[in-house]
């Protein structure tokens, strides 16, 4: 069956360290992947967008591999932030139904302690 | 850019009544909007793709007669939830891509809907 599993449900860091979070699937050929920030009671916020023939992408502090051999995509997140205290959602675009569709893993609720 | 904007933010109704909810690209012109729904401490679920002038594409499960979609303008949607119940009370977020960066969908900021 489909799956993509994101790696805890809830992963705390303190500041200034580096959070790493995994998403994997199976039975998924998507042609990209995007990485979407979630804040409590609001639509999810684009982050990055990785291609199906990129292994890497960066913006800022934020860094996306992305693995289509092993199924995994990695989102770093350098010099943590409380402010990066938020659920970060991986999405797998074009791998059912229109190239623009996305498929969402449940998240990862991030807190950064200070 | 790329604002989307929901409205209403929040909306409780009575069992049976119909709810609309509308989904505006402010500044871009959106050829596709997309309705999801998202459960406490689940992910986005895919509801339907609508493009602009044609009707909109239901995913499995989801009843179209139940969930209205419209997309009449290319920067306007509308989910009408129709006869509701308790059970469709959740937090309906719509998106919106446009042609200029085709694979990027902007969100809105989400409607709670809770039905009596």
């Amino acid at each position: 069956s489909q799956k993509i599993e994101q790696n805890s449900e809830a992963l705390n860091i303190q500041e200034g360290k580096t959070a790493t979070l995994t998403c994997n699937y199976t039975n998924y050929s998507p042609a990209y992947l995007q990485w979407y920030r979630q804040d409590p009671g609001r639509g999810p916020v684009f982050l990055l967008l990785i291609r199906e023939n990129e292994k890497e992408k960066r913006k800022e502090r934020l860094k996306v591999t992305f693995d289509t051999t092993l199924k995994q995509s990695l989102f770093h997140i350098t010099a943590s932030q409380p402010a990066d205290s938020a659920t970060y959602l991986c999405a797998l675009g074009g791998a059912s139904g229109s190239a623009r569709q996305l498929t969402f893993g449940s998240g990862t609720q991030l807190t950064v302690l200070p | 850019g790329a604002v989307v904007s929901q409205h209403p933010s929040w909306v409780i109704c009575k069992s049976g009544t119909s709810v609309k909810i509308e989904c505006r690209s402010l500044d871009f012109q959106a050829t596709t909007m997309f309705w999801y729904r998202q459960f406490p401490k689940q992910s986005l679920m895919l509801m339907a793709t609508s493009n602009e002038g044609s009707k909109a594409t239901y995913e499995q499960g989801v009843e179209k007669d139940k969930f209205l979609i419209n997309h009449a303008s290319l920067t306007l949607s509308t989910l009408t939830v129709t006869s509701a119940h308790p059970e469709d009370s959740s937090f309906y977020i719509c998106s919106a891509s446009g042609e200029r960066a085709a694979y990027e969908q902007y969100f809105g900021p989400g409607t709670r809907l809770t039905v009596t």
